[in-house]
């Protein structure tokens, strides 16, 4: 059974307007989370990433939200752009065993110009 | 610096045959993971490494054996490849696995076909 999951495999976006995408785990250890974007033939690259001790962390256009409370986390993308179009998944970790990351199953987002 | 390189990029296999992925990283990481990704799932930690001669079990890794001989390599080996192993394997490095600024790189990907 995946503990992280993305439920939405696609996303379409209009350029220069917001993408929201999320993530929803079940376990209640995790408290590190991380976003990787992936483009075709190439592998995942790290984007940002949230510690549970912060519900927000900020990196440019690209904006984590954590709710510990719903075990979610979304990342908002503003103003989006074509070359955001990509593959996004969402990971999770605990703390005392970081060795071990869990992925959601990504979601495609789509940015038309 | 390469990153991390993965070889072969492409593979098709016979059911029964065996190969092996070779993961090469020039950063002078201590920790290395495979993992494969099936369509539909997010990526699956098959085994990983906290050091040169270590090698340990991630959530799917039967069918799989692994050796870091070399701090600077990880192999992944197929003994006798079956259908089920049809995938993308994908390896990744990170310089320590207890600090929560880490993150992994990752390599390209292999695409691995049994027939």
């Amino acid at each position: 059974d995946q503990q992280v999951k993305q439920n939405s495999p696609s996303l379409s976006v209009q350029e220069g307007r917001i993408s929201i995408l999320n993530c929803d785990y079940t376990n209640s250890m995790f408290d590190y989370f991380l976003w990787y974007k992936k483009y075709p033939a190439e592998g995942p690259t790290f984007l940002i990433s949230i510690s549970s001790i912060k519900d927000k962390n900020e990196d440019g256009r690209f904006t984590v939200f954590l709710n510990k409370s719903a075990k979610h986390l979304s990342l908002h993308i503003v103003p989006s752009q074509p070359g955001d179009s990509a593959v996004y998944f969402c990971a999770a970790s605990e703390s005392n065993n970081f060795n071990k990351f869990y992925f959601g199953s990504g979601t495609k987002l789509n940015v038309k110009p | 610096n390469a990153g991390v390189t993965q070889t072969p990029k492409f593979r098709v296999l016979k059911t029964g045959q065996s190969m092996t992925l070779l993961c090469a990283q020039d950063m002078n990481h201590e920790y290395m993971y495979w993992y494969r990704q099936d369509p539909g799932m997010g990526l699956r930690l098959i085994h990983y490494s906290v050091g040169e001669g270590t090698t340990a079990k991630g959530e799917v890794p039967d069918g799989y054996n692994v050796s870091r001989l070399k701090k600077q390599n990880f192999l992944l080996g197929l003994e006798s490849a079956a259908p089920s192993q049809t995938s993308v394997y994908f390896c990744a490095s990170s310089y320590e696995a207890g600090s929560y600024t880490d993150t992994q790189y990752f390599g390209p990907g292999t695409r691995l076909t049994v027939l």
